[in-house]
Formats: structure tokens, C-alpha cells, sequence
């Protein structure tokens, strides 16, 4: 079982749906982050959050520590949001990343 | 701009040759990763380095080698004892005096052995 799961694997919306990606980790962490990778294959970081909830523009991350689970939320989806969205949890040295497989988002016009 | 480079974007080599990725970055980071990425796979770890002069064998180290002579320099080297290089290789950098920082990541180079 790997350390970090990610669900759905694969996701396809219609533009204005809500979206919502889940997250789920089995070790002790010291930060989730969420990533977006576009089809060229470069990499962004959406979030880097320890506990609660962020939110930029029509993105949405919230974590429950308790639970080890971390949901992306997409508000208002559009076509220009398909990418590939990955979990990945730093430990206490947050010298390493681990990550989920990731799941693809394909949003439809 | 600050960022990361990877060179080349596509890189085409024959069983048997070694052949060096190249990863650079102005943002002044100690931490530099190098990573692999497989269709259907999360990103793996080759190798990692915090300062200059010293690395640490990351989860799939075996067939790769690298250096870290300057530090905005983290070259891989995929070797020809790397039975299965083909893949998505990707360079990311961190400061690490700021622990609430992310990786910054480069734009991969996609290996393909011919």
C-alpha cells in the first residue's frame, strides 16, 4: 500500500462543475502539498498547508490531521484546469517529498 | 527571472550510453532533487542534495550518479547499468532555511532509449 493515495485517478467534469480531489496519507507528516502538472509536464505548487484549509482564486485545499486526509476543491471548473493534480507529504525533516500517483482532471467545454 | 533549467526537453540515446540531464538554478536554493517519473506512477526519488559537495541515494538510485560541484548545479548521470531509463526526469530545487517552503520544480527532460 503506498504511503499517500490519491482518489479518483481519472476525472472528467463539465466546465462549472465543483470538482473536489482526495487525498490520504498513512505516515506522520509535517506538510501536504498539492501539485498541478500541465500536459508539457512542468510542475506547480499549488498548496503547501500543516492544518485547516487554503484558498486561492477558485482553488480550495483543506486538510484534517486527525483523519490524514487532504481534499483539492475546484470551484467553477473550466477547461484550462485540465491537468494532472498530485498529493505529496513532507516528513518532520521536510527534507523529502512523498507522492500520490496522481489523478487526472479533464474538464470539458 | 528565478527558476529552474533543464536541458534538453527531449533527449534520444542508444542502449549501452551513458547520458547527463542537466539541472541549474538562480533561486539560490541548498536543495536540489532529482526525480523520476513512469505513466501511472507517482514521481519517485533518484537523488537528493542539501549542500554543495554532498549527496544522499534517493528510492531508485541504482544506475544513476550525480554531482553537485557548484550550487547551481545538479547534473544526473543515467548510466548504461540503468536497465529501464526511459521515463520523465525531473529537477527541483529548495531553500532550506525556509522549512515552510515548497520544491520548485524544472520543466523535465523526457529520456528515450532507442
Amino acid at each position: 500500500k503506498n504511503e499517500v493515495e490519491q482518489s479518483p485517478q481519472n476525472l472528467t467534469a463539465q466546465e462549472g462543475e465543483f470538482i473536489t480531489i482526495n487525498c490520504s496519507y498513512s505516515v506522520g507528516i509535517s506538510a501536504l502539498h498539492w501539485l498541478q502538472q500541465h500536459p508539457g509536464g512542468g510542475i506547480v505548487s499549488l498548496f503547501m498547508l500543516s492544518s485547516g484549509k487554503k484558498k486561492h482564486g477558485r482553488l480550495i485545499a483543506t486538510i484534517n490531521i486527525q483523519e490524514k486526509h487532504s481534499s483539492l476543491h475546484i470551484t467553477a471548473s473550466h477547461p484550462r484546469d485540465s491537468a494532472v493534480y498530485i498529493c505529496a507529504v513532507s516528513t518532520a525533516s521536510g527534507s523529502r517529498l512523498t507522492f500520490g500517483e496522481g489523478t487526472q482532471l479533464t474538464v470539458n467545454p | 527571472d528565478g527558476g529552474i533549467t533543464q536541458s534538453p526537453k527531449y533527449l534520444f540515446r542508444k542502449e549501452g550510453q551513458n547520458v547527463t540531464l542537466s539541472c541549474e538554478q538562480n533561486l539560490n536554493h541548498d536543495a536540489m532533487y532529482w526525480y523520476r517519473q513512469d505513466p501511472g506512477q507517482g514521481l519517485r526519488l533518484i537523488y537528493y542534495s542539501q549542500i554543495v559537495n554532498d549527496f544522499q541515494k534517493g528510492d531508485i538510485a541504482e544506475g544513476y550518479s550525480v554531482s553537485r560541484e557548484k550550487k547551481e548545479s545538479f547534473p544526473l548521470t543515467v548510466t548504461s547499468a540503468q536497465k529501464n531509463p526511459t521515463a520523465f526526469y525531473l529537477c527541483a530545487s529548495r531553500p532550506l532555511e525556509r522549512t515552510w517552503d515548497t520544491q520548485y520544480f524544472g520543466p523535465g527532460t523526457r529520456l528515450t532509449v532507442l
